[in-house]
Protein backbone atom coordinates (compact mmCIF):
# COMPACT_ATOMS: atom_id res chain seq x y z
CA UNK A 1 0.00 0.00 0.00
CA UNK A 2 1.42 3.33 -0.83
CA UNK A 3 2.30 5.68 1.63
CA UNK A 4 0.73 8.86 2.44
CA UNK A 5 2.43 12.24 2.32
CA UNK A 6 1.41 15.36 3.14
CA UNK A 7 0.56 18.22 2.45
CA UNK A 8 0.30 17.66 -0.96
CA UNK A 9 1.69 21.15 -2.13
CA UNK A 10 3.17 23.93 -0.22
CA UNK A 11 4.31 27.32 -1.53
CA UNK A 12 7.50 29.32 0.75
CA UNK A 13 9.31 32.26 0.15
CA UNK A 14 13.23 32.16 0.06
CA UNK A 15 14.43 31.96 3.35
CA UNK A 16 11.11 30.18 4.95
CA UNK A 17 10.92 26.72 6.42
CA UNK A 18 8.92 23.18 5.64
CA UNK A 19 7.88 20.44 7.07
CA UNK A 20 6.96 17.12 4.88
CA UNK A 21 5.71 14.32 6.06
CA UNK A 22 5.18 10.64 5.17
CA UNK A 23 3.25 8.07 6.71
CA UNK A 24 2.79 4.32 6.27
CA UNK A 25 0.36 1.58 7.23
CA UNK A 26 3.29 -1.20 7.21
CA UNK A 27 6.45 -1.35 9.24
CA UNK A 28 8.94 -0.12 7.59
CA UNK A 29 12.81 -0.76 7.42
CA UNK A 30 13.60 2.02 5.50
CA UNK A 31 12.74 5.11 4.10
CA UNK A 32 14.03 7.44 0.72
CA UNK A 33 13.64 10.79 -0.20
CA UNK A 34 13.92 12.31 -3.55
CA UNK A 35 13.60 15.50 -5.32
CA UNK A 36 12.11 15.50 -8.80
CA UNK A 37 12.82 18.57 -10.81
CA UNK A 38 9.85 19.09 -13.92
CA UNK A 39 10.32 17.01 -17.10
CA UNK A 40 14.10 15.48 -14.87
CA UNK A 41 14.34 11.81 -13.18
CA UNK A 42 14.41 11.98 -9.57
CA UNK A 43 17.42 12.85 -7.66
CA UNK A 44 18.31 10.55 -4.37
CA UNK A 45 18.76 12.64 -1.26
CA UNK A 46 19.06 10.54 1.82
CA UNK A 47 17.89 6.94 2.90
CA UNK A 48 16.94 6.46 6.65
CA UNK A 49 16.92 3.02 7.87
CA UNK A 50 15.16 1.37 11.20
CA UNK A 51 16.87 2.60 13.59
CA UNK A 52 14.63 6.17 14.53
CA UNK A 53 17.77 8.20 13.17
CA UNK A 54 17.70 11.20 11.72
CA UNK A 55 20.19 12.60 8.63
CA UNK A 56 21.10 15.93 7.55
CA UNK A 57 22.24 17.20 3.92
CA UNK A 58 22.90 21.06 4.37
CA UNK A 59 20.01 22.09 5.18
CA UNK A 60 17.56 19.61 4.66
CA UNK A 61 17.56 17.22 7.05
CA UNK A 62 15.06 13.90 7.93
CA UNK A 63 13.95 11.86 10.72
CA UNK A 64 12.38 8.31 10.74
CA UNK A 65 9.68 7.08 13.47
CA UNK A 66 9.61 3.71 12.52
CA UNK A 67 6.91 2.95 16.16
CA UNK A 68 4.94 5.86 14.66
CA UNK A 69 5.92 3.99 10.94
CA UNK A 70 6.53 8.07 9.74
CA UNK A 71 9.20 9.88 8.25
CA UNK A 72 9.85 13.96 7.95
CA UNK A 73 11.86 15.37 5.83
CA UNK A 74 12.66 19.09 6.98
CA UNK A 75 13.93 21.62 4.80
CA UNK A 76 15.16 24.99 6.14
CA UNK A 77 15.94 28.40 5.23
CA UNK A 78 14.51 27.56 1.75
CA UNK A 79 16.24 27.93 -1.57
CA UNK A 80 14.49 28.64 -5.50
CA UNK A 81 16.90 25.59 -6.14
CA UNK A 82 14.78 23.80 -3.27
CA UNK A 83 11.80 24.01 -5.85
CA UNK A 84 10.02 20.74 -7.07
CA UNK A 85 8.75 17.41 -5.92
CA UNK A 86 9.33 15.26 -3.02
CA UNK A 87 8.96 11.62 -2.65
CA UNK A 88 9.21 9.22 -0.21
CA UNK A 89 9.89 5.80 -0.96
CA UNK A 90 9.18 3.09 1.78
CA UNK A 91 10.70 -0.49 2.24
CA UNK A 92 9.38 -3.05 4.16
CA UNK A 93 11.13 -5.33 6.62
CA UNK A 94 11.84 -8.56 5.57
CA UNK A 95 14.74 -10.66 3.76
CA UNK A 96 13.02 -10.36 0.79
CA UNK A 97 12.85 -6.69 -0.20
CA UNK A 98 15.64 -6.53 -2.52
CA UNK A 99 15.52 -2.76 -2.21
CA UNK A 100 12.09 -2.26 -3.83
CA UNK A 101 10.33 1.15 -2.83
CA UNK A 102 6.77 2.22 -2.55
CA UNK A 103 6.84 5.81 -3.32
CA UNK A 104 4.41 8.23 -1.86
CA UNK A 105 2.21 10.31 -4.20
CA UNK A 106 4.71 13.59 -4.04
CA UNK A 107 4.56 17.01 -2.48
CA UNK A 108 4.71 19.47 -4.61
CA UNK A 109 7.18 22.45 -3.12
CA UNK A 110 6.99 25.77 -4.68
CA UNK A 111 9.95 28.51 -3.69
CA UNK A 112 9.19 32.23 -4.84
CA UNK A 113 11.40 35.00 -4.16
CA UNK B 1 30.59 8.05 -15.84
CA UNK B 2 26.60 7.69 -17.43
CA UNK B 3 24.56 6.58 -14.56
CA UNK B 4 22.19 5.17 -15.72
CA UNK B 5 20.91 5.55 -19.45
CA UNK B 6 17.57 4.63 -21.07
CA UNK B 7 16.81 4.70 -24.74
CA UNK B 8 14.92 6.07 -26.21
CA UNK B 9 13.71 9.53 -24.37
CA UNK B 10 10.52 9.63 -26.58
CA UNK B 11 8.20 7.19 -28.42
CA UNK B 12 4.51 7.15 -29.57
CA UNK B 13 2.60 4.27 -30.17
CA UNK B 14 -0.03 3.34 -32.01
CA UNK B 15 -2.62 0.50 -30.31
CA UNK B 16 -1.73 -3.13 -30.56
CA UNK B 17 2.04 -2.10 -31.84
CA UNK B 18 5.32 -3.63 -29.82
CA UNK B 19 8.32 -1.81 -28.16
CA UNK B 20 11.37 -2.05 -25.96
CA UNK B 21 12.56 0.01 -23.70
CA UNK B 22 16.84 -0.66 -23.16
CA UNK B 23 18.13 0.59 -19.62
CA UNK B 24 21.73 0.42 -19.27
CA UNK B 25 23.90 1.19 -16.32
CA UNK B 26 27.53 1.23 -15.54
CA UNK B 27 27.94 1.33 -11.92
CA UNK B 28 28.02 -2.26 -11.35
CA UNK B 29 24.47 -2.53 -9.59
CA UNK B 30 23.22 -5.56 -8.60
CA UNK B 31 19.47 -4.50 -7.99
CA UNK B 32 17.62 -2.87 -11.28
CA UNK B 33 13.98 -1.32 -11.54
CA UNK B 34 11.20 -0.20 -13.72
CA UNK B 35 8.32 2.19 -12.82
CA UNK B 36 5.81 4.06 -14.52
CA UNK B 37 5.30 7.57 -13.48
CA UNK B 38 1.56 9.06 -13.80
CA UNK B 39 -0.27 12.38 -12.39
CA UNK B 40 -0.86 12.23 -9.06
CA UNK B 41 -0.01 8.48 -8.54
CA UNK B 42 3.39 8.82 -7.86
CA UNK B 43 6.22 5.96 -8.87
CA UNK B 44 4.47 2.48 -9.48
CA UNK B 45 7.25 -0.65 -9.33
CA UNK B 46 6.48 -3.24 -12.49
CA UNK B 47 9.23 -5.19 -12.78
CA UNK B 48 12.59 -5.53 -10.70
CA UNK B 49 15.14 -7.72 -10.88
CA UNK B 50 18.25 -8.79 -8.26
CA UNK B 51 20.74 -10.00 -10.56
CA UNK B 52 21.75 -11.00 -14.40
CA UNK B 53 18.83 -13.54 -15.34
CA UNK B 54 16.55 -13.12 -12.78
CA UNK B 55 13.31 -11.21 -13.03
CA UNK B 56 10.28 -10.56 -11.15
CA UNK B 57 6.73 -9.33 -10.78
CA UNK B 58 6.20 -5.94 -9.04
CA UNK B 59 2.83 -3.74 -8.21
CA UNK B 60 1.77 -3.31 -11.80
CA UNK B 61 3.50 -5.98 -14.04
CA UNK B 62 0.23 -6.56 -16.46
CA UNK B 63 0.79 -6.24 -19.93
CA UNK B 64 4.94 -5.56 -19.36
CA UNK B 65 7.78 -8.34 -19.90
CA UNK B 66 11.41 -7.74 -18.10
CA UNK B 67 14.52 -9.52 -19.46
CA UNK B 68 17.77 -9.28 -17.81
CA UNK B 69 20.43 -10.63 -20.23
CA UNK B 70 23.57 -9.20 -19.23
CA UNK B 71 24.07 -7.37 -15.43
CA UNK B 72 24.30 -4.23 -17.02
CA UNK B 73 21.42 -4.23 -18.77
CA UNK B 74 17.53 -4.34 -18.32
CA UNK B 75 15.01 -4.32 -20.81
CA UNK B 76 11.06 -3.54 -20.44
CA UNK B 77 8.70 -4.81 -23.47
CA UNK B 78 5.38 -3.62 -24.18
CA UNK B 79 3.91 -6.89 -26.10
CA UNK B 80 0.84 -5.13 -27.48
CA UNK B 81 0.55 -1.35 -26.35
CA UNK B 82 -2.88 0.09 -24.83
CA UNK B 83 -3.28 3.70 -24.51
CA UNK B 84 -3.67 2.96 -20.33
CA UNK B 85 0.35 2.47 -20.95
CA UNK B 86 0.67 5.82 -21.76
CA UNK B 87 3.10 7.16 -19.02
CA UNK B 88 6.46 7.91 -18.04
CA UNK B 89 8.97 5.05 -17.59
CA UNK B 90 12.12 5.46 -15.80
CA UNK B 91 14.29 2.78 -14.96
CA UNK B 92 16.41 2.68 -11.61
CA UNK B 93 19.40 1.06 -10.01
CA UNK B 94 21.21 0.61 -6.82
CA UNK B 95 23.57 -1.63 -5.14
CA UNK B 96 22.96 -4.59 -2.86
CA UNK B 97 23.67 -2.87 0.53
CA UNK B 98 20.71 -0.57 0.40
CA UNK B 99 21.87 2.77 -0.79
CA UNK B 100 19.51 5.12 -2.84
CA UNK B 101 18.57 4.46 -6.72
CA UNK B 102 20.28 6.06 -9.60
CA UNK B 103 17.43 7.10 -12.02
CA UNK B 104 18.04 7.40 -15.84
CA UNK B 105 16.74 10.26 -17.16
CA UNK B 106 13.07 8.55 -18.31
CA UNK B 107 10.81 7.42 -21.34
CA UNK B 108 7.92 9.57 -22.09
CA UNK B 109 5.50 6.92 -24.13
CA UNK B 110 2.75 7.33 -25.96
CA UNK B 111 0.31 5.02 -27.09
CA UNK B 112 -2.61 6.30 -29.35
Amino acid sequence: QQPVQSPQAVILREGEDAVINCSSSKALYSVHWYRQKHGEAPVFLMILLKGGEQKGHEKISASFNEKKQQSSLYLTASQLSYSGTYFCGTGNAGGTSYGKLTFGQGTILTVHP
Amino acid sequence: NAGVTQTPKFRVLKTGQSMTLLCAQDMNHEYMYWYRQDPGMGLRLIHYSVGEGTTAKGEVPDGYNVSRLKKQNFLLGLESAAPSQTSVYFCASSARDRRGYTFGSGTRLTVV
